[in-house]
């Protein structure tokens, strides 16, 4: 059974860019999670997908966007890239119980 | 709202035990996770514990739930140097089933 992937693995752009990342949930899960994760902040929740619709929200900027295709793969957007974007950005699958299986992430850094 | 605590260091002796601990506020959740990170690395689910259990063995690894003081811990037996990590504990809150992560401790293994 494949395991999450996210791509790419590295990305670095500019302040002011937009970005999209991708994620592949484990097949068969419908639902998928996406998070923040940065040094100073630990892991924060961007938001929640589930059958292509947007089921929880965290507590980030509009800039911060993203959307499920009918395949369960998601992606997320960022706009209006800042400094602060840069951080090790990672994707849930969710499974029966709740339990969250994670891509390796992508690691955006923002210059 | 809800909450989950862990240390941020923990430092022990290769082969000794490795204790981590966890406190956490909602307590209705259903299932209580183990995560590990290693550098560079997305999560991977270590462990988890049902919360009708009180422990939960898994070769060396072992799960403690008590639900009154509302406090989980990971043991790890005989230490090894490739235990080194951040060890997270998450569970899903009552509200909207989205996990709440602990900030993570850190295992450093002392020669």
């Amino acid at each position: 059974k494949a395991g999450v992937t996210q791509t790419p693995r590295y990305l670095i752009k500019t302040r002011g860019q937009q970005v999209t990342l991708s994620c592949s949930p484990i097949s068969g899960h419908r639902s998928v999670s996406w998070y923040q994760q940065t040094p100073g902040q630990g892991l924060q929740f961007l938001f929640e997908y589930f059958s292509e619709t947007q089921r929880n929200k965290g507590n980030f900027p509009g800039r911060f966007s993203g959307r499920q295709f009918s395949n369960s793969r998601s992606e997320m957007n960022v706009s209006t890239l800042e400094l602060g974007d840069s951080a090790l950005y990672l994707c849930a699958s969710i499974g029966v119980n709740t339990e969250a299986f994670f891509g390796q992430g992508t690691r955006l850094t923002v210059v | 709202g809800e909450d989950v605590e862990q240390s941020l260091f923990l430092s022990v002796r290769e082969g000794d035990s490795s204790v981590i601990n966890c406190t956490y506020t909602d307590s209705s959740s259903t299932y209580l996770y183990w995560y590990k990170q290693e550098p560079g690395a997305g999560l991977q689910l270590l462990t988890y514990i049902f919360s009708n259990m009180d422990m939960k063995q898994d070769q060396r690894l072992t799960v403690l739930l008590n639900k009154k003081d509302k406090h989980l811990s990971l043991r790890i037996a005989d230490t090894q140097t490739g235990d080194s990590a951040i060890y997270f504990c998450a569970g899903p809150q009552h509200s909207n089933y989205q996990l709440i992560w602990g900030a993570g401790t850190k295992l450093i293994i002392k020669p």
